[in-house]
């Protein structure tokens, strides 16, 4: 089955910018979704199709998917972002959705 | 607003059964496919079953395949997942989410409950 990686964790000082990658084979042919979960907290859903906000998701998160590798990018890093973060595309053969292994964002 | 509210997890015990529920709000809930998605204690997220909008479709992860059954009730606006036979690693916290999307190949979980934790344990 599809798989998606993720790097354990990234470290930002706040105000920097911090890129989230998620690598996948050919998954610049999928889309993409991302997921944001802070400790205790359910996950919520920051960026989806590539690089769409839901309503209320700060412009300050965009996405990014080409080639092996989509990316979650946050603009002027806050301490109040520090979270989990995951990616997830859907298996269509399957029919399921997949998980990378999640990246823990530290803001220094 | 959309509310999802899950409730019956608890302790139970290894091979013994439970049932999760999921009390939907604030939406058509027949219009969507649901997940149940799960995070063990320190772990990352790891899907469980989907159904589609009139439980004429499901898909279970190989880990619970032949214990696990989701199941929905339109007309309750609720989702649900029998868990029988449990092992100590179904531990964790279970939450369901709304599916949204175009088509296979663009789903994602747009809307997540608080969860409910369930504990196996001997």
């Amino acid at each position: 089955s599809y798989v998606l990686t993720q790097a354990p964790s990234v470290s930002v000082a706040p105000g920097k910018t911090a890129k989230i990658t998620c690598g996948g084979n050919s998954i610049g042919r999928k889309s993409v979704h991302w997921y944001q979960q802070k400790p205790g907290q359910a996950p919520v859903l920051v960026i989806h199709h590539n690089s769409d906000r839901p309503s209320g998701i700060p412009e300050r998160f965009s996405g990014s998917n080409s080639g092996n590798t989509a990316t979650l990018t946050i603009s002027r890093v806050e301490a109040g972002d520090e979270a989990d973060y995951y990616c997830q595309v859907w298996d269509s053969s399957s029919d399921h959705p997949v998980f990378g292994g999640g990246t823990n964002l530290t803001v220094l | 607003e959309v509310q999802l509210v899950e409730s019956g997890g608890g302790v139970v015990r290894p091979g013994g059964s439970l049932r999760l529920s999921c009390a939907a709000s604030g939406l058509m809930f027949d219009d969507y496919g649901m997940s149940w998605v799960r995070q063990a204690p320190g772990k990352g997220l790891e899907w469980v079953s989907v159904i589609n909008w009139n439980g004429g479709s499901t898909s279970y992860a190989d880990s619970v395949k032949g214990r696990f059954t989701i199941s929905r009730d339109n007309a309750k606006n609720s989702l649900y997942l029998q868990m029988d036979s449990v092992r100590v690693e179904d531990t964790a916290i279970y939450y369901c989410a709304r599916r949204r999307g175009f088509g296979s190949g663009s789903y994602y979980l747009d809307s997540w409950g608080q969860g409910t934790l369930v504990m196996v344990s001997p």
